[in-house]
């Protein structure tokens, strides 16, 4: 059974950072694409960023509104996934899920998601 | 980036009927889409991927449809644990988009 368990969430105050982490179990790690997706207090969801796998060297892509404060990483040795964020905003509000992706027809569509771990950006 | 208009927003219905949910792409993404459910203080859940699969698990009233960049989800006959919010979200290019959401409540 895949299971996501995302943590490192709470408070910070703008302009601080803070490191998420999900730990993946019952899967081949590095074969898959992992994204984060977010989720404001009562908002939709939006797409944060991916990783994708080993044959792809791990690259990474970014939402617009995250580019160049978060980074993705990834341990496939220790099943894995973290989000770097720094520079939080106000706007980065919101519950973090981690998510594990399949390929199907020539995209990779997030078929596992975490619980989530609330983030909370305020002084 | 492509948009995402999911209609309607808001749907008022009762067990038994046929609901039907609509998400229109702004430009060409194949079948490169996917449905989730979302029930409140949860994780979305995945119902449709590619557009018109079917996830494992997933009671066979959900279905998926395409025309186009028109894409439908149709739940043929509501039951109580379908009132929720349903989020469509497109995987062909980056950005990675959703609509905005359309939360079926109980009429």
């Amino acid at each position: 059974e895949v299971q996501l368990v995302e943590s490192g969430g709470g408070l910070v105050q703008p302009g601080g950072s803070l490191r998420l982490s999900c730990a993946a179990s019952g899967v081949t790690f590095s074969d898959y694409y992992m994204d984060w997706v977010r989720q404001a207090p009562g908002k939709g969801l939006e797409w944060v960023g991916r990783s994708r796998n080993k044959v792809y060297s791990y690259t990474t892509e970014y939402a617009a509104s995250v580019k160049g404060r978060f980074t993705i990483s990834r341990d496939d040795s220790k099943n894995s996934l973290d989000l770097q964020m720094n520079s939080l905003k106000t706007e980065d509000t919101a519950v973090y899920y981690c998510t594990r992706s399949e390929r199907y027809s020539n995209a990779w569509f997030p078929i596992f998601w975490g619980q989530g771990t609330l983030v909370t950006v305020s002084s | 980036d492509v948009q995402l208009t999911q209609s309607p927003s808001f749907l008022s219905a009762s067990v038994g009927d046929r609901v039907t949910i609509t998400c229109r792409a702004s430009q060409g993404i194949t079948s490169s889409l996917a449905w989730y459910q979302q029930k409140p203080g949860k994780a979305p859940k995945v119902l449709i991927y590619a557009a018109s699969t079917l996830q494992s698990g997933v009671p066979s009233r959900f279905s998926g449809s395409a025309s186009g960049t028109e894409f439908t989800l149709t739940i043929s006959s509501l039951q109580a644990e379908d009132f929720a919010t349903y989020y469509c979200q497109q995987l062909r290019t980056f950005p990675l988009t959703f609509g905005g959401g359309t939360m079926v409540e109980v009429k």
